[in-house]
């Protein structure tokens, strides 16, 4: 299995309310890391998973949390949304180690209104 | 902290031009990779070039070259005879243990 997917690709959600984002990442790859893309930027770091544990988060509140399971498949979760919160959000997995370098997935873009 | 600078929002050339897009970056880190990425409007980031800190040795794959400068901190990515299906938007990123600081991206439109 080759690849990272994301699910699902679209979704609405209303002020407040609660979110879960899927990623199912490329066989193999134990690490996974989520970014946030808002629209004309770059993305940017929200959290890094390894063997199930956070070891590295950017500038995000706590209301930004995730999982990754012991089929390193993952999710971002994200409480009390906000207007702001509207964006791409992308998936990437891969092996461990310094300059391996990222799968990414094609993203979920989330839409708060 | 990391920090990546894509000077260039948009770029528009003419077919089989050559087009060279911009990246300056900032870290303390003696040890880091600088990346770039190609997003087109599928939205999916796909790997093009990575180069590490101790390797300024530039390099030419196919119609893709890059220019690696630790002395002025610039990573600069040339694509030579453009094709219309190299639009999209680049992404220079630098990355420290995993954690990717990308620019703001350069929007490169190609026209037949």
């Amino acid at each position: 299995e080759t690849g990272v997917t994301q699910s699902p690709t679209h979704l609405i959600k209303t002020r407040g309310q609660q979110v879960t984002l899927r990623c199912s990442s490329q066989s193999g790859h134990n690490t996974v890391s989520w970014y946030q893309q808002a629209l004309g930027q770059g993305p940017q770091f929200i959290f890094q998973y390894y063997r199930e544990e956070e070891n590295g988060r950017g500038n995000f509140p706590p209301r930004f949390s995730g999982l990754q399971f012991p089929n390193y498949s993952s999710e971002l979760n994200v409480n009390a949304l906000e207007l702001d919160d509207s964006a791409l959000y992308l998936c990437a997995s891969s092996l461990p180690g310094q300059g391996i370098g990222y799968t990414f997935g094609s993203g979920t873009r989330l839409t708060v209104v | 902290a990391q920090k990546v600078t894509q000077a260039q929002t948009e770029i528009s050339v003419v077919e089989k031009e050559d087009v060279t897009l911009d990246c300056v970056y900032e870290t303390r880190d003696t040890t880091y990779y600088l990346f770039w990425y190609k997003q087109p409007p599928s939205g999916e980031l796909v790997f093009l070039i990575r180069r590490n800190s101790f390797d300024e040795q530039n390099e030419i794959s196919g119609r893709y070259s890059w220019n690696f400068q630790k002395s002025t901190s610039s990573f600069n990515f040339t694509i030579t005879a453009s094709q219309v299906v190299d639009s999209a938007v680049y992404f220079c990123a630098c990355d420290n243990f995993n954690k990717f600081y990308f620019g703001s991206g350069t929007k490169l439109n190609v026209k037949p």
